[in-house]
């Protein structure tokens, strides 16, 4: 069975600073894989996916993600974090069916200090 | 409408009454997911329907829970003589299948049984 792990449950930057958040997988197969973002009261946004091709990947609002496949990693970078980006951080990993299940690691909360 | 909406956003109930959750997806979306995410957790995958097969119940946690998609569109979650660990944020999501699995996310409805 697929699995996700994130091994950071909270993580303080300053502002302007830069930003990875870690993220482990588990699948036999070629994994789909995504970043979700959750702000305070919202709904699940989609960051970045990766399915096959350019290991690194460009997603909204600055980020990107590296997929190492020798590490079973998908971690979430950003050069420069803004306040604006506190909100809790969602990795997961999709079936390589149709079926498009997606199974989802407990999430980083991420806090930006001044 | 623009994206997938969830009723009621909230919703307080007994221990023991029944509770009815519903999912109106993205039109034209043929995927649809139900999720729970409980305090502090990740997102826990409960059921998901595609077009007109049998859905993947692989993920209910108990014979209380049940859903239905009716006219491929439009879902309800029902959970029978709810108990206090049901307490959640209970997550819908919809995605086109040929759109490789990205998924959109209602805002949710927080169910808390008293």
């Amino acid at each position: 069975a697929q699995s996700v792990t994130q091994p950071d449950i909270h993580i303080t930057v300053s502002e302007g600073a830069s930003l990875e958040l870690r993220c482990n997988y588990s699948y036999g197969a070629t994994p789909y894989l995504f970043w979700y973002v959750q702000s305070p009261g919202q709904g699940l946004q989609l960051l970045l996916k990766y399915f096959s091709g350019d290991t690194l990947v460009q997603g909204i609002k600055g980020f990107e993600a590296e997929f190492k496949r020798s590490q079973s990693s998908f971690n979430l970078r950003k050069p420069s974090v803004h306040w604006t980006d506190a909100a809790e951080y969602f990795c997961a990993v999709g079936e390589d069916t149709n079926a498009g299940k997606s199974t989802f690691g407990d999430g980083t909360t991420l806090t930006v200090k001044p | 409408g623009a994206g997938v909406s969830q009723s009621p956003s909230n919703k307080v109930t007994e221990k023991g009454k029944d509770v009815e959750l519903r999912c109106d997806p993205i039109s034209g979306h043929t995927a649809l997911y139900w999720y729970r995410q409980s305090l502090g957790q990740g997102l826990e995958f409960l059921i998901y329907f595609q077009g007109n097969s049998a859905p993947d119940k692989s993920g209910l946690p108990s014979d209380r829970f049940s859903a239905e998609r009716t006219g491929g569109s439009v879902s309800t979650l029902t959970i029978q003589r709810t108990q206090q660990e049901d307490s959640a944020v209970y997550l819908c999501a919809s995605s086109f299948r040929r759109d490789n699995h990205e998924q959109f996310f209602g805002p949710g409805t927080r169910l808390t049984v008293l």
